[in-house]
């Protein structure tokens, strides 16, 4: 069966610091993969999606960046933190898009 | 461009009541897919229903039901004889052949014992 592992579960970063969160997927190939936000007030905002290694689409412009450097690995990064990127990030693959997409467990990021 | 409604943001209601929650879809394509997710306090979303456009057949599964009509292009969800354990955030999706899914705001469902 497919599994999706996320971490890491809870991060306290500074304003400035650089940030990088991990995603990986077992149990499939060529997986389409996603990084959604989820700020408070509940929207689920999708930040990134790939649908192949090294093929990234951008949905928000901001100081995030997401790389595939493997097929089944996805890379959430930022040079500098701002306050603004305080939130709950999640990652998630799916089949293809008459498939549902299947979450990770997700990563609570503060920034002091 | 597609959108998802939801225009319940709070529900409360006591145990074993039955509650419904509203969906309503926006969307050009004549091939989509819908979808419910609850996100439960501890945060993962977890998938609930699929339903493909051309598939408006309801379904039942348990306490839970959903109800597609395209000619409301709506896919509502209800919970029947709701339990504590039902608390949680329910989100609507709509995915389209981009390989994106548009979300709903969500509905907070509380079930008070």
């Amino acid at each position: 069966s497919q599994t999706i592992h996320q971490w890491p579960a809870t991060l306290v970063q500074p304003v400035g610091s650089p940030l990088s969160l991990e995603c990986t997927v077992e149990g499939t190939s060529n997986p389409n993969l996603y990084w959604y936000r989820q700020a408070a007030g509940r929207g689920l905002q999708l930040l990134f999606y790939s649908v192949g290694i090294g093929q990234i689409s951008s949905e928000v412009p901001q100081n995030l960046s997401a790389s595939r450097p493997q097929d089944r690995q996805f890379i959430l990064s930022s040079k500098k933190l701002l306050l603004s990127d305080s939130g709950f990030y999640l990652c998630a693959w799916t089949r293809g898009p008459s498939q549902p997409q299947h979450f990770g467990d997700g990563t609570r990021l503060s920034i002091l | 461009a597609q959108k998802v409604t939801q225009a319940q943001t709070e529900i409360s209601v006591v145990e074993k009541e039955d509650v419904t929650l509203d969906c309503v879809y926006e969307t050009r394509d004549t091939t989509y897919y819908l979808f419910w997710y609850k996100q439960p306090p501890s945060g993962e979303l977890v998938f609930l229903i699929r339903r493909n456009s051309f598939d408006e057949q309801n379904e039942i599964s348990g306490r839970y039901s959903w109800n597609f009509q395209k000619s409301t292009s709506s896919f509502n969800f209800t919970i029947t004889a709701s339990q504590v354990v039902d608390s949680a955030v329910y989100f609507c999706a709509l995915a389209r052949s981009n390989y994106k899914l548009t979300f709903g705001k969500g509905t907070l469902l509380t079930v008070n014992p």
